[in-house]
């Protein structure tokens, strides 16, 4: 059974800084991993998204990359804003199925 | 940008009571989903719906819930007999031109179900 995990928890940096959120996951045979924002009370925005076969992808500020055999992606948020600040949330869909399985997130506060 | 439409934004409703929550999945996509997420947990699958029949479900998604596509446009949630526990946020998403998942998914804005 898929599980993901997403450390840390929270995270609060001063405006300016990169950082880095983490995604694991247990099983590895996947199709592909979507990135999500979440802001409070609201939906899903999709950020980035990442097929089995690719080891990394880029929006703007963001990169994604994922390493299949090693069950693990990571979001790179780069010169971080407060408008930056948001739950952050990784969702892998496994082979076979077309079902996300989503980890916990990533609380992120960007200080002014 | 194409965008999946919920409504109502918010609804509560008295425990026991039949709610359908609605939604308008992005025009030409063929795959629709139910996920919620109850307050301060993740996200959960609940169905998957594709051809006018649910492809996959999750143990959440028991008789209390249905789905339907009743027209070319709008694709509901039915949720009998409310309990206290339904309460959540419920998100619509759509996903697949041509493939499932290949494209990812797109998800609505949310309807917040409150059981009183």
């Amino acid at each position: 059974k898929q599980e993901v995990t997403q450390i840390p928890a929270a995270l609060s940096v001063p405006e300016g800084e990169n950082l880095v959120l983490n995604c694991s996951f247990t099983d590895s045979a996947i199709y592909n991993l979507q990135w999500f924002r979440q802001d409070p009370g609201k939906g899903l925005t999709s950020l980035l998204l990442i097929q089995s076969s690719q080891r990394e992808q880029t929006s703007g500020r963001l990169n994604a990359s994922l390493d299949k055999s090693s069950g693990r992606s990571t979001l790179y948020i780069a010169a971080s804003q407060p408008g930056d600040s948001a739950t952050y949330l990784c969702a892998v869909m496994g082979s076979g199925t077309y079902k996300y399985i989503f980890g916990t997130g990533t609380r992120l506060k960007v200080l002014a | 940008e194409p965008e999946v439409t919920q409504t109502p934004s918010h609804q509560v409703t008295q425990m026991g009571q039949e709610v359908i929550l609605r939604c308008v999945p992005i025009s030409n996509h063929l795959y629709f989903y139910w996920y919620r997420q109850i307050l301060g947990q993740k996200v959960e699958f609940l169905v998957s719906f594709y051809n006018n029949e649910i492809s996959e479900k999750s143990e959440i998604f028991d008789d209390q819930f249905s789905v339907e596509r009743p027209d070319g446009s709008n694709f509901t949630l039915k949720i009998r007999s409310t309990k206290l526990e339904d309460s959540a946020m419920y998100f619509c998403a759509s996903s697949g031109t041509n493939s499932a998942g290949g494209e990812g998914y797109t998800f609505g804005s949310g309807t917040r179900l409150t059981v009183v």
